[in-house]
């Protein structure tokens, strides 16, 4: 059965940093484009960042918000992706999920940013 | 930035149609995505490419449209359909998804 199991968030102050990370099984990890989406207390959902596959390069893209924070990246070996988050505000307060090409979607993480 | 409306919220009897639209901005051909989320859960893809059924969704679940004007079909709805439900682009970068629009059952 495919899984993606989110893990790392928690409470941290602004400015600080925090780095999640998603354990992926079930499916062709390398073969898939792997994004995080966050989702603010009540509101929507977000694109935050995707990283393509080895033959694109392992391109990056990040959503305006994040760029220049947040840096997206991948180890096929263990199929993990992660988030570095840096310079972190009290609006990046969210769940965080990774997902498979959209297809397959983790629990999510939990990341407070608050003083 | 692609911006897609949807409607906040649609109240529909069990049984009969739900139907909810979401308009981009500018085209994105047929890449629109629907998704279902449910209280305290994570989304679930539903209908991909505009009107293609994910793995293991029911027929009841459907989506047409392209361009910019769109819409998702749940026929017959049932108790546990209530949830929000999401559009999404992934025609152009940023990839942006609708506000949601929350079904409730009359």
């Amino acid at each position: 059965a495919v899984q993606l199991v989110e893990s790392g968030g928690g409470l941290v102050q602004p400015k600080e940093s925090l780095k999640i990370s998603c354990a992926a099984s079930g499916f062709t990890f390398s073969n898939a484009a792997m994004y995080w989406v966050r989702q603010a207390p009540g509101k929507g959902l977000e694109w935050v960042a995707r990283i393509r596959t080895k033959p694109n390069n392992y391109a990056t893209y990040y959503a305006d918000s994040v760029k220049g924070r947040f840096t997206i990246s991948r180890d096929d070996s263990k199929s993990m992706v992660y988030l570095q988050m840096d310079n972190l505000k009290t609006e990046d307060t969210a769940m965080y999920y990774c997902t498979a090409n959209f297809r397959y979607w983790g629990q999510g993480v939990m990341v407070t940013v608050s003083s | 930035d692609i911006v897609l409306t949807q409607s906040p919220a649609l109240a529909v009897s069990l049984g009969q149609r739900a139907t909810i639209s979401c308009r981009a901005s500018e085209s994105v051909r047929s890449s629109m995505h629907w998704y279902q989320q449910k209280s305290g859960q994570q989304p679930k893809l539903l209908i991909y490419g505009a009107s293609n059924l994910a793995s293991g969704v029911p027929a009841r679940f459907s989506g047409s449209g392209s361009g910019t004007d769109f819409t998702f079909t749940i026929d017959p709805v049932e108790a546990d359909d209530i949830a929000t439900y999401y559009c999404q682009q992934s025609r152009n970068d940023p990839l942006t998804f609708g506000s949601g629009t929350k079904l409730e059952i009359k």
